[in-house]
């Protein structure tokens, strides 16, 4: 139990373009979620926390006009990478905690990696 | 949030113990120590929690001293596929997690 589902697991897009992602929690709700990005041989860096109907809350320095959050459903949060350019490229993970008795923890999803050419 | 600090990496053994210690100085009164575990190209795995003494599961163990300024995590009898890179957090509550650097494990044969 207690598994984030994140799609797609990769995703090629021409520079100028802008691709969606989405993190969905398979058997729990969740009313906040997380998005991180991670570049080769670096630790996760925390993008944004991503709240059930309402607006997310971007970590500093996060270009919240780029990196576009929604959470409309208490399963499902999306990222949108817009009008991505190749330093936009990196493996972009979500998280959840299922909150769920007898659970600890955050849950990840596997990731997806974004590669802009 | 309290800061980690851990080793940037270590090197072991298929077989042997292996111990990874990561110091919290500033962590606060109601804040559990978490580890996961990461691989290249995945999502980070919870591997571990716990407040204080020791605590055991099928994977790890962790150990905290009485004082909570430092915990280790205890992987016994390490594989090839224990590889990976581990992460110590101290999260309050249910707030964000704040990765540190991690130590990179690696498991020769």
């Amino acid at each position: 139990g207690a598994v984030v589902s994140q799609h797609p697991s990769w995703v090629i897009c021409k520079s100028g373009t802008s691709v969606k992602i989405e993190c969905r929690s398979l058997d729990f709700q969740a009313t906040t979620m997380f998005w991180y990005r991670q570049f080769p041989k670096q630790s996760l860096m925390l993008m944004a926390t991503s709240n059930e109907g309402s607006k997310a809350t971007y970590e500093q320095g996060v270009e919240k006009d780029k990196f576009l959050i929604n959470h409309a459903s208490l399963t499902l949060s999306t990222l949108t990478v817009t009008s991505a350019h190749p330093e936009d490229s990196s493996f972009y993970i979500c998280s959840a905690k299922p909150g769920v008795e007898g659970y600890y923890g955050y849950t990840f999803g596997s990731g997806t990696r974004l590669t802009v050419v | 949030l309290a800061k980690t600090t851990q080793p940037i990496s270590m090197d072991s053994y298929e077989g042997q113990e292996v111990n990874i210690t990561c110091s919290h100085n500033n962590i606060a009164t109601n804040d559990y120590i978490t580890w996961y575990q990461q691989f290249p190209s995945q999502g980070p795995r919870f591997i571990i929690q716990g407040y204080k003494t020791k605590v055991t599961n099928e994977v790890a163990s962790l150990f905290i001293p009485a004082d909570r300024k430092s915990s280790t995590l205890s992987l016994p009898r390490v594989s090839l596929s224990d590889t990976a890179v581990y992460y110590c957090l101290a999260p309050p509550g249910s707030y964000k997690l704040i990765f540190g650097s991690g130590t990179r494990l690696l498991v020769r044969p």
